[in-house]
C-alpha cells in the first residue's frame, strides 16, 4: 500500500506562532489534500491543490492558511497565525487522476495550539 | 441537515455477528460514495466504494439506495480486529467536485 510521510508527527505551538505542516508525496499521485480533524469530530476538508495551485477550498481555510510545493516535491501547509481552535489532527491525502474517491492518507500531524 | 449523517454507535457486537451501518447523504447530485476504516488515533483508509448496483468484498458488502439517499455496509462474521469507527463519505456539494465529505463515522466494538 502506497505511503505517505508526513512531519512532524507532533507539534506544540504558542498561540500566533506559525507553524509548517509537511507532506511528502507519492510518485503519480496528482491530487493533494489537506484535511484536518479536530479530536472527537469528523474529518473535514480543507483545501485541494492540483497543478501547482489550489483547485478548491472550504470555508475553514481562510487567509491564516496557505499551501504549496516549494520545490516541487514536498507538499506544505502553513498557518500563519495560530489560534487555539486550530489544535486538531491535519491529514494530508492524495490521489491518482481519475480516482478521487481513493484517498491515501498520511498518518497526520497533530498540533496543539496552547 | 447534515450533509452526511451516521448513527455515531457505538455498535458493541460478539465475534461473529452480522452488523449494518446506515448512512444518510443529503445533496441528491452526489456521485461517489465510500466507505473508509479510521482506527483510534489513525488516518482513514478506504475500505471500498459503494457502487449503485451494490458491492461486495469479503464480508463486507455496501449497497445505494439513491432514492433514499442513503448507503449502507453489511459486516458478516464479525472480527475482533473489525473495532474501529466507520466513516461514510461522499463527494461534495457540487458535481465534479473532488473533495469528499466525511461523516461523523460509526464506532463498532467487537467483543470476544
Amino acid at each position: 500500500e502506497p505511503e505517505v510521510t508526513q512531519t512532524p508527527s507532533h507539534q506544540v505551538t504558542q498561540m500566533g506562532q506559525e507553524v509548517i505542516l509537511r507532506c511528502v508525496p507519492i510518485s503519480n499521485h496528482l491530487y493533494f489534500y489537506w484535511y484536518r480533524q479536530i479530536l472527537g469530530q469528523k474529518v473535514e476538508f480543507l483545501v485541494s491543490f492540483y497543478n501547482n495551485e489550489i483547485s478548491e477550498k472550504s470555508e475553514i481555510f481562510d487567509d491564516q492558511f496557505s499551501v504549496e510545493r516549494p520545490d516541487g516535491s514536498n507538499f506544505t501547509l502553513k498557518i500563519r497565525s495560530t489560534k487555539l481552535e486550530d489544535s486538531a489532527m491535519y491529514f494530508c491525502a492524495m490521489t491518482l487522476a481519475g480516482r478521487t474517491g481513493e484517498l491515501f492518507f498520511g498518518e497526520g500531524s497533530r498540533l496543539t495550539v496552547l | 441537515r447534515k450533509e452526511v449523517e451516521q448513527d455515531p454507535g457505538p455498535f458493541n457486537v460478539p465475534e461473529g455477528a452480522t452488523v449494518a451501518f446506515n448512512c444518510t447523504y443529503s445533496n441528491s447530485a452526489s456521485q461517489s460514495f465510500f466507505w473508509y476504516r479510521q482506527d483510534c488515533r489513525k488516518e482513514p483508509k478506504l475500505l471500498m466504494s459503494v457502487y449503485s448496483s451494490g458491492n461486495e468484498d469479503g464480508r463486507f458488502t455496501a449497497q445505494l439506495n439513491r432514492a433514499s439517499q442513503y448507503i449502507s455496509l453489511l459486516i458478516r462474521d464479525s472480527k475482533l480486529s473489525d473495532s474501529a469507527t466507520y466513516l461514510c463519505v461522499v463527494n461534495g456539494k457540487d458535481t465534479g467536485r473532488r473533495a469528499l465529505t466525511f461523516g461523523s463515522g460509526t464506532r463498532l466494538q467487537v467483543q470476544p
